[in-house]
């Protein structure tokens, strides 16, 4: 079964661009999270979708948005960059609840200039 | 709040040395806890996922154990080898029944060396 995907692996972009990242789970997994990982934040989680619907969202300014597919598929979007969002974006699937075995796909590396 | 804390934050043993990893948490009111590893630059890698009606999961060379009273749980990992140099991490979700988050340790870096 092939696992979580996100594209693109590797991203440049400048202050005030906006980017969106995407993330595919792996099949059959319904619930989607999204963390952002930096060497001084660790790793701090962005939203949760199931269903198209999201059901969770943590500390992050209105600039970084989400959704989910009818396939599952989920997409992140951060507006307006600024130097600080440069990080290390995981996303994680889970069959349903959240609560089980979370498979990390291998992120995308922003870099904002 | 949950908080969840690892020590050390980084550890250098030579290869074929057993070794403890430790994570605790501040809310014993835990559905599981998961161990993962990470790579340099790379994704998260599940290694084990302890049930909170549970005491200890295997996996190989390692084996983690979970003490929810004191809120604690750690990684063993037996006769380490150069491979096994990564970042550890240990992460608890976060539950209320409809949402759910993984609240994450601040890692351990361990090397394993020749």
């Amino acid at each position: 079964k092939a696992g979580v995907t996100q594209t693109p692996r590797y991203l440049i972009k400048t202050r005030g661009q906006q980017v969106t990242l995407s993330c595919s789970p792996i099949s059959g997994h319904r619930s989607v999270s999204w963390y952002q990982q930096t060497p001084g934040q660790g790793l701090q989680f962005l939203f949760e979708y199931f269903s198209e619907t999201q059901r969770n969202k943590g500390n992050f300014p209105g600039r970084f948005s989400g959704r989910q597919f009818s396939n599952s598929r989920s997409e992140m979007n951060v507006s307006t960059l600024e130097l600080g969002d440069s990080a290390l974006y995981l996303c994680a699937s889970s069959l349903a609840k959240g609560i089980e075995t979370q498979y990390f796909g291998p992120g995308t590396r922003l870099l904002v200039l | 709040k949950q908080e969840v804390t690892q020590i050390p934050a980084a550890l250098s043993v030579p290869e074929g040395e057993n070794l403890v990893l430790n994570c605790s948490f501040t809310d014993s009111a835990i559905y599981n806890l998961q161990w993962f590893r990470q790579d340099p630059g790379k994704g998260l890698t599940s290694l084990l996922l302890i049930q909170s009606s549970q005491r200890e999961q295997t996996s190989g060379r390692l084996n983690a154990s979970l003490d929810k009273s004191s809120g604690r749980s750690t990684l063993y990992i037996a006769a380490s080898q150069p491979g096994d140099s990564a970042t550890y991490l240990c992460a608890v979700p976060d539950f209320t029944g409809t949402a759910s988050k993984l609240t994450f340790g601040t890692g351990t870096r361990l090397q394993v060396t020749l």
